[in-house]
């Protein structure tokens, strides 16, 4: 089955450095991936949007200088937090998705504590 | 806009007896997918079942088994003989099957399933 792998699983950084989170999609062509953010005891919500080769969408209140996203190939999207603060300690997960599959394959989540 | 509501914020039983959790979602959208997924303390997102909108039939699998009733616009999910692995929180969620919004999944607060021995 389709595979997503997410890396760094957990990542403990300091206030005001910069992260990068990895999403690679391991066995098929991810034509769009999908970044959701969840805190403690909460829902996921959405981030953004992004599509091989071009710009991320943004949904509202996510602010696209904060959160770098890019999705050069076809494999591979990150997600960069930065100059993190406490309070963008969260957990990030991607998910993945095919065109025309209409299925979508999650990442296992990256646990971001910013100290 | 898309909304998803599970009304059930925590919900504990006893091992072995049936529980159902519930969601009721709102669209604009003819066409749809519903998914249910579940969340150990571990944080990954267990897959249970993605629902066409225009398939309303019910589905088993195993101890899980989903009831989908477009007329109340509800997808509920109901484990029978729990068990204490059932731990959890369950996510139900719904994206458009086509357009701009097509894969964006609109989630439900979820519901934290404990199972006691």
């Amino acid at each position: 089955g389709a595979v997503v792998s997410q890396h760094p699983s957990r990542v403990i950084c300091k206030s005001g450095t910069s992260v990068k989170i990895e999403c690679r999609s391991l066995d098929f062509q991810a034509t769009t991936m999908f970044w959701y953010r969840q805190f403690p005891k909460q829902s996921l919500m959405l981030m953004a949007t992004s599509n091989e080769g071009s710009k991320a969408t943004y949904e509202q209140g996510v602010e696209k200088d904060k959160f770098l996203i890019n999705h050069a190939s076809l494999t591979l999207s990150t997600l960069t937090v930065t100059s993190a603060h406490p309070e963008d300690s969260s957990f990030y997960i991607c998910s993945a998705s095919a065109r025309g599959q209409g299925g979508y394959t999650f990442g296992s989540g990256t646990r971001l504590t910013v100290v | 806009a898309q909304k998803v509501t599970q009304a059930q914020t925590e919900i504990s039983v006893v091992e072995k007896e049936d529980v159902t959790l519930d969601c009721v979602y709102e669209t604009r959208d003819t066409t749809y997918y519903l998914f249910w997924y579940k969340q150990p303390p571990s944080g990954e997102l267990v897959f249970l079942i993605r629902r066409n909108s225009f398939d309303e039939q019910n589905e088993i699998s195993g101890r899980y088994s989903w009831n989908f009733q477009k007329s109340t616009s509800s997808f509920n999910f109901t484990i029978t003989a729990s068990q204490v692995v059932d731990s959890a929180v369950y996510f139900c969620a719904l994206t458009s099957a086509g357009g701009t919004s097509y894969g964006k999944l609109t989630f439900g607060q979820g519901t934290i399933l404990t199972v006691h021995p």
